[in-house]
């Protein structure tokens, strides 16, 4: 089975403070995305990566930035944390075809900013 | 711009009774379409999707799916749902334009006992 996991269920921090959100797959796929879902909008994607060091900006990379080292895990980061990015963060993996492949999620991270 | 339509922000249906979740797309060619669930403190799990050739695909859990290119549709249907399909329903689709994935904006499903 592919595992994707997250490192926290749960997040709470404070305005200003830089967050890391971590995302690890056991599948070793090419492809990982960094999404946030919030009620009623879906998922927006924030930013993904086609291979290791590579990233691509999505729809809503404003206030974030990614990392991915290893091919196994990718990183999102909020630099300075505001309250407007209170939410749901899923992180998701795939194979070599992208978009077009099924898509493997984490459980997700629900981030409180205060 | 290309966009999913999910129409049914909630849908309350009996256990037991039939079901159908409704998803249209805005796009001219046919596109590859996926239906998601996220059931309650789970990640986003895949049902099934459509590329190509029959347009009644079948999935996980017993749901099934008909691509109707006339309509730019992509219902989800169950003839018999359990408690346990309670969930967020999310149809995406990916435009092969520019192969990014496009999401609904989802249909939860409460199940009336």
């Amino acid at each position: 089975d592919v595992k994707v996991t997250q490192s926290s269920r749960y997040l709470v921090k404070r305005t200003g403070e830089k967050v890391f959100l971590e995302c690890v797959q056991d599948m070793d796929h090419e492809n990982m995305f960094w999404y946030r879902q919030d009620p009623g909008l879906g998922l927006r994607l924030i930013y993904f990566s086609y291979d290791v060091k590579m990233k691509e900006k999505g729809d809503i990379p404003e206030g974030y930035s990614v990392s991915r080292e290893k091919k196994e895990r990718f990183s999102l980061i909020l630099e300075s944390a505001s309250t407007n990015q209170t939410s749901m963060y899923l992180c998701a993996s795939s194979g070599d075809r992208g978009f077009r492949e099924t898509q493997y999620f984490g459980p997700g991270t629900r981030l409180l900013v205060l | 711009a290309q966009s999913v339509t999910q129409p049914d922000i909630h849908i309350t249906v009996s256990e037991g009774a039939s079901l159908e979740l409704r998803c249209n797309y805005s796009y001219g060619a046919t596109p590859y379409l996926f239906w998601y669930v996220q059931s309650p403190g789970q990640g986003l799990q895949l049902l099934l999707k459509y590329f190509s050739g029959d347009t009644l695909v079948q999935g996980i859990k017993g749901f099934e799916a008909e691509f109707k290119r006339s309509q730019s549709s992509f219902n989800l249907r169950k003839p018999s749902v359990h408690w346990s399909d309670a969930a967020e329903y999310f149809c995406a689709v990916v435009i092969d334009s520019n192969y990014q994935l496009i999401w609904g904006a989802g249909t939860k499903l409460i199940i009336k006992p």
